[in-house]
């Protein structure tokens, strides 16, 4: 079965470093969104891409954060000068054209911020 | 107005047992509501979902429970299982939001054998 595949599953930094998370959404699917998860809370809206574009941002997504899909398969998150309130989960996921709600997501790429 | 609420927290149910789980929304352009299911170290998984023009749907022994007046929805799981003892989080979206989902905040289920 197809998956959303997330490098590396734990990364440690230390505070104003910057971070790429990646992220290999499922091949036929044309949306792709990060969404994030501080331990024990609940799941985060962070952004949503379509057609190499942000088509919708959280309030959360400021400018340190950023996406790119580099070519046709990758999807990174790069956060330019983390912080220690970056410490969290953070999901790729991916749907395809039409399937409302149906994301697929990864398994997650756990951020320390030191 | 975003916001999804859901309760309880935590849940704890006997092997047999029925899971309830509630969630309220106040978004009326909300019009897809799925359930996701987390299992530790892993991401949510899509188990059931339901849009508002009906008002319950049943796949094995989950069921959604939909009223759009009280804008609120359940999940109910029928003779739980130890197997299924996660973290459940009811979610909202909209077309127009672009699927940008709102989930609620979780409920910890354990079921004991």
């Amino acid at each position: 079965e197809p998956e959303v595949t997330q490098t590396p599953s734990h990364q440690v930094t230390q505070m104003g470093q910057e971070v790429i998370l990646r992220c290999v959404p499922i091949s036929n699917h044309l949306y792709f969104y990060w969404y994030r998860q501080i331990l024990g809370q609940k799941v985060e809206f962070l952004v949503s891409f379509y057609n190499n574009e942000i088509s919708e941002k959280s309030e959360i997504f400021d400018d340190q954060f950023s996406v790119e899909r580099p070519d046709g398969s990758n999807f990174t998150l790069k956060i330019r000068s983390t912080k220690l309130e970056d410490s969290a989960m953070y999901f790729c996921a991916s749907r395809k054209r039409g399937n409302t709600g149906e994301l697929f997501f990864g398994e997650g790429s756990r951020l320390t911020v030191l | 107005q975003q916001q999804v609420k859901q309760s309880p927290q935590s849940l704890i149910v006997q092997k047999g047992g029925i899971s309830i789980i509630n969630c309220a929304y106040e978004n009326t352009a909300f019009d897809y509501f799925p359930w996701y299911q987390q299992f530790p170290g892993k991401g949510p998984a899509l188990l059931i979902a339901i849009r508002p023009d009906v008002s319950e749907k049943k796949e094995g022994r989950f069921t959604i429970s939909f009223n759009k007046s009280a804008k609120q929805f359940s999940l109910h799981i029928m003779d739980s299982q130890p197997g299924d003892s996660a973290t459940y989080f009811c979610a909202a979206t909209s077309e127009t939001s672009g699927s940008r989902l709102t989930f609620g905040e979780g409920t910890q289920l354990t079921v004991n054998p």
